[in-house]
């Protein structure tokens, strides 16, 4: 089955602690994005990436940091930087070239201890 | 900057019509999204609207007025399991195919 998979579900992490979220996608799409979602917010970009290789700053960047050395995965690390983690982080991915769709992976919901 | 405002909760009864607003002003508008998301689950694709006019994909009908900055989702026949929440989101032309979206609104289906 083609799909985007996000692991962990649920994920905690102590004060000054960096953790990393996972998103992969076998769609062969080209473009991919991470997303934060708070209670009462629209979702509000933090990273994506056109192509392999190459990634933008998104509306909320400062704190998280992020890869994309292979097509299909597209890491988010939330650092100790990042003061108010708690919320749920939603990967898409995109099929590229004028294909206007986001698909979302099922998110990560991040808890600090 | 893009500002997109759709109502925060909205209740109804099951087997009845619902009507889902969307307003946004935006510059160089190229086209509109909704997506429906339940609790704790990833959003899933709905309608994507570039022209004017209404769009109806079974029990779901998108309508979008370019001139207006306005767009409806209308959902007939309602069924509980169309409790969710509801996220508009608008694209912006150029290259960058990153939409803006609007807080959601909450749709409660009660019997």
């Amino acid at each position: 089955d083609g799909g985007i998979t996000q692991s962990p579900k649920y994920l905690f992490r102590k004060e000054g602690q960096n953790v990393t979220l996972s998103c992969e996608q076998n769609l062969n799409h080209d473009a991919m994005y991470w997303y934060r979602q708070d209670p009462g917010q629209g979702l509000r970009l933090i990273y994506y990436s056109q192509i392999v290789n190459d990634f933008q700053k998104g509306d909320i960047a400062e704190g998280y940091s992020v890869s994309r050395e292979k097509k299909e995965s597209f890491p988010l690390t939330v650092t100790s930087a990042q003061k108010n983690p708690t919320a749920f982080y939603l990967c898409a991915s995109r099929e590229g070239a004028n294909q206007e769709t986001q698909y979302f992976g099922p998110g990560t919901r991040l808890l600090v201890l | 900057g893009q500002n997109i405002d759709q109502p925060t909760e909205m209740t109804a009864t099951e087997g009845a019509i619902v009507q889902i607003n969307c307003t946004y002003q935006t510059s160089g508008f190229n086209g509109l999204f909704w997506y429906q998301q339940h609790a704790g689950e990833a959003p899933t694709f709905l309608s994507y609207n570039v022209l004017d006019g209404l769009e109806e994909k079974g029990r779901f009908s998108s309508f979008l007025s370019r001139s207006k900055g306005y767009s409806y989702l209308l959902l007939k026949e309602l069924q509980m399991k169309d409790s969710a929440s509801y996220l508009c989101a608008v694209k912006k032309a150029g290259g960058s195919y990153i939409p803006t979206f609007g807080r959601g609104t909450s749709l409660i289906v009660h019997p």
